[in-house]
């Protein structure tokens, strides 16, 4: 079972509206991916994080999607206004460091936007 | 940009057969990553190679890694129904973020 926790594991939500999703990453993992997968299996890197500081993001989620990784809290990612394209599965997955190539993904939130 | 994928979209085979997953990437990579997703689960990493190495293994897994190709393959003898999974490659290009790139994957089934 995986020790990479997301919440919730559905939403549904209508085009315009906010919609946010957390993860706990494994314990001792500063580093912290989200990755957007499309109905089709396709992966999309959106941002990563050593602690709490951004080490990459796309320019998508620069606009309308946001995300963090507050000390002692769990990390977020938080789409401003939901678009039908953004229906996806959002996979959140932690690493012990960001040199070694391991990541330990979450089950998921499934996002659909109506 | 970095491009890996498989190259066979759906595989189907018996229950004790042997079946094998090839991927091919565009750009160098300093390691080279195979997953497996099961239906309503997150990807499970099953082998990481480096760009050293030529061949790895895990139990029936066996993972082979040609540079100059710039191809793997994933073999699995012996298969179960519960290695019933969609099979993804993923390059690490190196470098300070990480990040990996994702192959379209291969759906696998396994009949009884």
């Amino acid at each position: 079972n995986s020790k990479v926790i997301q919440t919730p594991r559905y939403l549904v939500k209508g085009q315009g509206q906010k919609a946010k999703m957390r993860c706990i990453p494994e314990k001792g993992h500063p580093v912290v991916f989200w990755y957007q997968q499309n109905k089709n299996n396709e992966f999309k890197f959106l941002i990563n994080f050593q602690n709490q500081e951004v080490l990459q993001q796309i320019d998508m989620t620069e606009k309308r999607f946001s995300a963090e990784c507050p000390s002692n809290s769990p990390c977020s990612l938080e789409i401003q206004s939901s678009e039908a394209g953004d229906s996806a599965l959002y996979l959140c997955a932690s690493s012990p460091d960001r040199n070694t190539g391991q990541l330990y993904f979450g089950e998921g939130s499934k996002l659909t936007v109506l | 940009s970095q491009l890996a994928e498989e190259n066979s979209w759906a595989l189907s085979v018996h229950e004790g057969e042997s079946v094998t997953v090839n991927c091919s990437y565009k750009t160098s990579i300093t390691a080279l990553q195979w997953y497996r997703q099961k239906s309503g689960k997150g990807p499970a990493q099953l082998i990481l190679i480096r760009s050293n190495e030529r061949e790895k293994r895990n139990g029936r897994l066996r993972a082979t890694l040609d540079t100059s190709s710039q191809s793997s393959s994933l073999s699995i003898t012996a298969t179960r129904c519960e290695d019933t999974a969609v099979y993804f490659c993923a390059t690490d290009a190196g470098g300070s973020n990480a990040k990996l790139t994702f192959g379209k994957g291969t759906k696998l089934s396994v009949k009884s």
